[in-house]
């Protein structure tokens, strides 16, 4: 089956240290990835996408992710982290072939000590 | 550019009722979900539809009905409401196999 694994439920990190969240993948063809955030009471905003090139995609607020076929994984990873990046992260992902459908992992919460 | 609109954003259900939740989008996107939000569950698909006039189920539909009769529309019904579909729900669209755009939530309470 198809799914999306988030093997950290919460992180902390302090405010300037690096920061990487894990994200693992099971599809059988490759896959198409993202990265949301959401902030407390707030909708999902999207950080970045990956469908296929470049391994690494750069997003928004300086996060950028690596795309690792012979890892099945998919990372977060920040060189710096701020205290507005305290929000909980979700992976997702799809494949082609008419799957209309996005599966999401559990999602991995971060909390910033200033 | 309001992208993706959710009604209402709060409401409080006695068990037994129905609700209706209106999902808007003015993108003109092919795609659009219905999810569902629980802590420590992540997003769970409801329903979801890939055109005017079609709806399939995702990975939760019971309890739960949905119609997609105008594009842009797409409407998540309760016909019977039970505490445990207390939850948030979201609703997304998006076109072919881009990303999901969300509405901000629709926070249900059912007593």
């Amino acid at each position: 089956a198809q799914s999306v694994t988030q093997p950290d439920i919460h992180i902390t990190v302090s405010e300037g240290a690096s920061l990487e969240l894990r994200c693992n993948y099971s599809y059988g063809a490759t896959p198409y990835l993202f990265w949301y955030v959401q902030s407390p009471g707030q909708g999902l905003q999207l950080l970045l996408k990956y469908f296929s090139g470049d391994t690494l995609v750069q997003g928004i607020k300086g996060f950028e992710a690596e795309f690792k076929r012979s890892q099945s994984s998919f990372n977060l990873r920040k060189p710096s982290v701020h205290w507005s990046d305290a929000a909980e992260y979700f992976c997702a992902g799809g494949s082609g072939a008419g799957s209309y459908q996005l599966t999401f992992g559990k999602g991995t919460k971060l909390s910033v000590i200033p | 550019n309001a992208g993706v609109t959710q009604t209402p954003k709060f409401r409080v259900l006695k068990t037994g009722q129905s609700m209706t939740l209106l999902c808007a989008q003015d993108m003109n996107h092919e795609y659009m979900y219905w999810y569902r939000q629980d802590p420590g569950m992540g997003l769970r698909l409801i329903h979801y539809s890939v055109g005017e006039g079609t709806t399939a189920k995702g990975e939760v539909p019971d309890g739960y009905n949905v119609s997609r009769l105008k594009k842009q529309n797409f409407l998540l019904g309760l016909e019977s409401a039970a505490p445990s579909q207390t939850s948030v729900y979201f609703c997304a669209s998006r076109r072919g196999f881009g990303e999901l755009f969300f509405g901000e939530g629709s926070r249900l309470t059912v007593l």
